[in-house]
């Protein structure tokens, strides 16, 4: 299994709060992204990573930023939590762009 | 705007026979195409890919066949076990990207 590790696997939160998911890596890899999933909408990338601080958008990055100050480390942060972003987030990490995507174990996120 | 679906949420396949999972895509500009499995409380794991200059690719008992024409891929399970229950994702990669567009998942129960 690639080693990646999500913190906390679980958290349960207040709206306007602000939130830290933290994703480790222990492959090396360059690449490094951050997905949501929700019913109905499979997994959805939020941002991601090529190298360290360099980041860019996915396709539902409105009210997420991310920070990517070393090899192994990738956080997304939510400013001000929403109930909308209530969702399990994955991260992901890929040696190259192009090759298969390895997944991590996922963060239940609640925000009441 | 869904780009890559999977028209069936769920399907049920008795143990020894062939399971088809049918993705559809929208996007000519995908070149690169995967199917991951995902069990609950678990991240998905990557199973098999295909890139648009070939039409099929093996890996034991996973099978992924593209028809670009159609804009349609599939993935064969043959023999289907049990342990092939869970939820299966196909994801597409536009060229000269490194992001996956996902579809939302087809829940696969294999009845022993």
């Amino acid at each position: 299994d690639a080693g990646i590790t999500q913190s906390p696997r679980h958290k349960v939160t207040e709206t306007g709060t602000p939130v830290t998911l933290r994703c480790h890596q222990t492959e090396n890899h360059r690449y490094m992204y951050w997905y949501r999933q929700d019913p109905g909408h499979g997994l959805r990338l939020i941002h991601y990573s090529y190298g360290v601080k360099d980041t860019d958008k996915g396709e539902v990055s409105d009210g997420y930023s991310v920070s990517r100050s070393k090899t192994e480390d990738f956080l997304l942060t939510l400013e001000s939590a929403t109930s909308s972003q209530t969702s399990v987030y994955f991260c992901a990490i890929s040696a190259q762009g192009g090759q298969p995507q390895h997944f991590g174990d996922g963060t239940r996120l609640s925000i009441l | 705007d869904q780009q890559v679906k999977q028209n069936s949420p769920s399907l049920s396949v008795q143990e020894g026979r062939i399971s088809i999972l049918n993705c559809d895509y929208t996007n000519s500009m995908f070149d690169y195409f995967l199917w991951y499995k995902k069990y609950p409380a678990e991240g998905p794991t990557f199973l098999i890919s295909i890139s648009s200059i070939k039409d099929k690719n093996e890996d034991g008992r996973f099978t992924v066949f593209l028809n670009k024409s159609a804009k349609h891929l599939s993935l064969h399970i043959v023999p289907s076990q049990p342990g092939d229950s869970a939820v299966y994702f196909c994801a597409a990669s536009p060229s000269g990207t490194y992001k996956y567009i996902f579809g939302t998942g087809t829940r696969l129960k294999v009845l022993a």
